[in-house]
């Protein structure tokens, strides 16, 4: 069955240090998403990718977050630098159409980050 | 702008029981699509069921259902026959129209963390 992968699966850095995520959607997938997922809340997006070009990063603090989806393929979420508030799991997810009009979306396993 | 309520932080449900978990949304728009997603404690969000807002009928996948009332503005999913490994996190989400590329996105309410009792 197709998956989404995300690694490295644990980050655990300092704060004021560089991390970054790295995601491979499903092969066929058009449209990537970041989610960042507070302990004990809802994941909220960060970025939305549609091939290799930003739809919405809205939310993404751009200060110290940067994405990129260059091919339209693979993508990279990185935090330069890392504050405490950033610890959180981050997750991606892609889409495609579908006949039903769902457009499910299908997550990786995440990237869980701790900043100390 | 999009809302999703999930007014219940825990669920217990005792093995084999059927559990309710409830979900309200606010929306202006017209067309929109309802999802829900479990999210075990290793942290992956699975995918378990959707409802079109146009959809008549609820919709079903095994053992979950949806029970749409579109007036209430009320998306709860019912699980029947609750299994050990249902122990997780559920999540409640929307997506704005298909129309519009940044709609695809979906906005995730809360959660609520059911366990099932042996």
């Amino acid at each position: 069955e197709a998956e989404v992968a995300q690694s490295p699966r644990y980050k655990i850095t300092e704060k004021s240090q560089a991390v970054a995520f790295w995601c491979d959607p499903i092969s066929g997938h058009a449209t990537l998403y970041w989610y960042r997922q507070i302990l004990g809340q809802g994941p909220e997006l960060l970025v939305q990718f549609q091939d290799e070009s930003v739809v919405d990063d809205s939310q993404l603090p751009k200060d110290r977050f940067s994405a990129e989806r260059l091919k339209g393929v693979d993508s990279t979420l990185k935090i330069q630098p890392a504050e405490l508030g950033d610890s959180a799991m981050y997750l991606c997810a892609s889409s495609s159409p579908d006949r039903a009009g769902a457009n499910v979306l299908t997550f990786g396993a995440g990237s869980r980050l701790t900043v100390l | 702008a999009q809302k999703i309520t999930q007014t219940q932080p825990g669920m217990f449900v005792q093995e084999k029981e059927a559990v309710t978990l409830d979900c309200t949304y606010d929306t202006s728009d017209q067309s929109y699509g309802l999802f829900w997603y479990k999210q075990p404690s290793s942290g992956e969000m699975i995918f378990l069921i959707y409802q079109g807002s146009y959809d008549e009928q609820n919709a079903t996948e095994g053992r979950y259902s949806l029970n749409f009332q579109k007036a209430r503005k009320s998306a709860n999913l019912v699980i029947s026959a609750s299994q050990l490994g249902d122990s997780a996190m559920y999540f409640c989400a929307m997506r704005r129209p298909i129309s519009s590329g940044s709609a695809r996105q979906l906005t995730f309410g809360s959660g609520t963390q059911l366990t099932v009792l042996p």
